[in-house]
């Protein structure tokens, strides 16, 4: 039972090239979510989806784009990554009630953008 | 801005004292949720609280949700070196945006 699995788990970019963190979940969770970790802010969402086909931003939807085509996969895109960039990035799913927010996470992907 | 607030940030501790942590907001939540996280890993959820004034055991943790449903603590008694880690809380003020608090880390001394 894999869960959450988020690839790659380290990444370094050069500022202004682009990739995409990828996600997948293999219990038919519906709600998907994307977050960074910086030290002393806890995790911040950038994007979500709460099915597919539909996204929505977060807290911190700048110089990331989403997509959800799919119920397992939640790719997250960074179009020209920017110093600001590094960080700890978490997929976590759940499924929908109402304790919705009761989330499974990846062991994340530790990005640096030099 | 922090709509949960976490203290302590940081507890330095010897192995069999007891601990408390809190998790403040100005915000009611339907349901609060505390994750551990150790290092390299993401979070793993611990509990749910959903009814104000809940309390919630797991095993040696002590999960408590305030009145109001804006605050929840986590106690932890006879702390062991595997209760070290980062403590979160998280909720949903509303809707499906999730937000946690900046956490607590905890280390147990042996």
């Amino acid at each position: 039972n894999a869960g959450v699995t988020q690839t790659p788990k380290f990444q370094v970019l050069k500022t202004g090239q682009s990739m995409t963190l990828q996600c997948a979940q293999d219990m038919n969770h519906e709600y998907m979510s994307w977050y960074r970790q910086d030290p002393g802010m806890g995790l911040r969402l950038i994007h979500y989806s709460v099915g597919a086909g539909i996204t929505d931003q977060g807290e911190v939807p700048n110089g990331y784009n989403v997509s959800r085509s799919t119920t397992e996969d939640f790719p997250l895109r960074l179009l020209s990554a920017a110093p600001s960039q590094t960080s700890v990035y978490f997929c976590a799913s759940s499924s929908p009630g109402l304790l919705n927010t009761e989330a499974f996470f990846g062991q994340g992907t530790r990005l640096t953008v030099v | 801005t922090q709509l949960l607030e976490q203290s302590p940030q940081f507890l330095s501790i010897q192995e069999g004292e007891n601990l408390t942590v809190y998790c403040n907001s100005s915000s009611v939540f339907s349901s609060l949720q505390w994750y551990r996280q150790e290092p390299g890993e993401g979070p793993v959820l611990l509990v749910t609280v959903v009814t104000g004034g809940e309390v919630k055991k797991l095993k040696r943790l002590t999960f408590q949700f305030g009145d109001a449903r804006k605050d929840s603590s986590l106690h932890i008694t006879a702390a062991q070196p595997g209760d070290t880690g980062l403590y979160l809380c998280a909720g949903a003020p509303g809707g499906f945006k999730t937000i946690f608090g900046a956490g607590t880390r905890l280390f147990v001394k042996a």
